[in-house]
């Protein structure tokens, strides 16, 4: 069966230290990769994506992601944590892969991120 | 973000009632979304709509019952709603369904309570 997986539910991390979510998939194909977050009383929010090419794709917010193929991973980085990055973070993978023909997204269970100042 | 809008933020509704969801999105997209998102649980694709057309019904109960004028409106008309029916309901858009290397944009979401 087609996954997301997001092994942890929570991950603390002190303020100016680094961070790393994690995720790891299982789907056929070559499938595009990305990461949301959401804010309390919010919805997603789009942060990176990972189509082809370099394996390490920049986002907003400072946020970035490597992508390993051989380990079906798409961890979630970002060099110093801010208390503001407090939030959900959903990795989300699209079934479509190189020229599909559907934008369907398949969810991890989410990460909660908590920066203590 | 003010792309995709949705409408009422916040709905109670006994479990006889009917009433209805609405989407707007204002980005020019073709395709649009609803989910449900539970807690503890990865957020459920329920239907996709692309130029109006639904393409994608994920094995959702009849209760629920979506309606797409057109490619900036959705909505999500639901009656006789059980009480697991309870979660938050996201609306996004996407430049279309094709390629799939597009990002969804989302709406806030209705926070749904049935009693």
């Amino acid at each position: 069966a087609q996954s997301v997986a997001q092994p942890e539910d929570q991950v603390n991390v002190a303020e100016g230290n680094p961070l790393t979510v994690k995720c790891t998939y299982s789907v056929s194909g070559n499938p595009y990769l990305f990461w949301y977050v959401q804010y309390p009383n919010r919805g997603l929010q789009f942060l990176l994506k990972y189509i082809t090419g370099d394996n390490l794709v920049k986002g907003s917010y400072g946020f970035e992601a490597e992508f390993n193929k051989s380990q079906t991973s798409f961890h979630l980085k970002k060099p110093s944590a801010l208390v503001s990055d407090s939030a959900l973070y959903f990795c989300a993978v699209n079934l479509g892969g190189y020229g599909g023909a559907t934008n369907k997204l398949i969810f991890g269970t989410g990460t909660l991120l908590a920066v203590q100042p | 973000e003010t792309g995709v809008t949705q409408t009422p933020r916040h709905l109670v509704m006994g479990m006889t009632n009917k009433k209805s969801l609405k989407c707007e999105q204002h980005l020019g997209h073709n395709a649009m979304y609803w989910y449900k998102q539970s807690a503890k649980k990865p957020l459920e694709l329920m239907f996709v709509y692309n130029f109006k057309e639904q393409t994608e019904n994920n094995s959702v109960p009849s209760r629920f019952s979506p309606e797409c004028p057109n490619s900036s409106h959705l909505f999500l008309h639901l009656h006789t709603l059980q009480p697991e029916d309870s979660a938050l309901y996201l609306c996004a858009s996407s430049q279309g369904v094709g390629g799939g290397n597009q990002p969804q944009h989302f709406g806030d979401g209705t926070r749904l309570s049935i009693l």
